[in-house]
């Protein structure tokens, strides 16, 4: 069974970059995993940040950018704002039109 | 495209729920239409998606044989069905819409319980 990792938790400074890594228990990541960006904030919907690596979605601001890392998926937060303290998924294409969430990383801003 | 779901159910176990999922806006039979399960205080996990064009449905490993996702292209809505409830089933049920999951629809929570 693919197993996606995430840091747990992380925390950045107001106005300071963070990155945030997807990798898989067993291999690297690559483009090939299409890997995507999730959004969510206490009580709300996910929201989609970024796809297929590096593509960000409609509407969101350019300080998230999405890139891979050595041999994970990475989301990066440049000028992180106060908003920006949420969970955040990544999800990847494993094949055969399935997908898998990494356990999310709950970001603090402080 | 928005996306709106069915209202919160309560169920007991053993027992099925329908769940549906209805985009607007947009071209329903060329969208994926995904269905992301979050337990309480949980991460999100995928399900299962169907494109309304194909048809067919396609299920995660965890799910295969206890959900069904089907489509009705003529009202623009799609349902999933979970069966055999357990109360670890009781969690958000949510409906992603696109192939880049772009559009969520609001969130449907069930709730099993004797």
């Amino acid at each position: 069974q693919t197993v996606v990792t995430q840091e747990p938790s992380f925390s950045v400074s107001p106005g300071g970059t963070v990155t945030l890594t997807c990798g898989l228990s067993s291999g690297s990541v690559s483009v090939s995993y299409y890997p995507s960006w999730y959004q969510q904030t206490p009580g709300q919907s996910p929201r989609t940040l970024i796809y297929s690596t590096n593509i960000r979605s409609s509407g969101v601001p350019g300080r998230f950018s999405g890139s891979i890392v050595g041999n994970k998926a990475a989301l990066t937060i440049t000028g992180a704002q106060a908003d920006d303290e949420s969970v955040y998924y990544c999800m990847l294409s494993i094949g055969s039109g399935n997908y898998v969430f990494g356990g999310g990383t709950k970001l603090t801003v402080l | 495209v928005q996306v709106v779901q069915s209202g919160a159910e309560v169920k007991k176990p053993g027992s099925s729920v329908k769940v549906s999922c209805k985009a607007t806006g947009g071209s329903f039979s060329s969208y994926s239409f995904n269905w992301v399960r979050q337990a309480p205080r949980q991460g999100l996990e995928w399900m299962g998606e169907i494109i309304p064009t194909f048809g067919t449905a396609n299920y995660a490993q965890n799910f295969q044989g206890s959900v069904s996702i089907t489509a009705d292209k003529s009202t623009s809505t799609v349902y999933m069905e979970l069966s055999s409830l357990r109360s670890e089933d009781t969690a958000l049920y949510f409906c992603a819409v696109g192939s880049a999951f772009d559009h969520w629809g609001q969130g449907t929570p069930v709730i099993v319980s004797s």
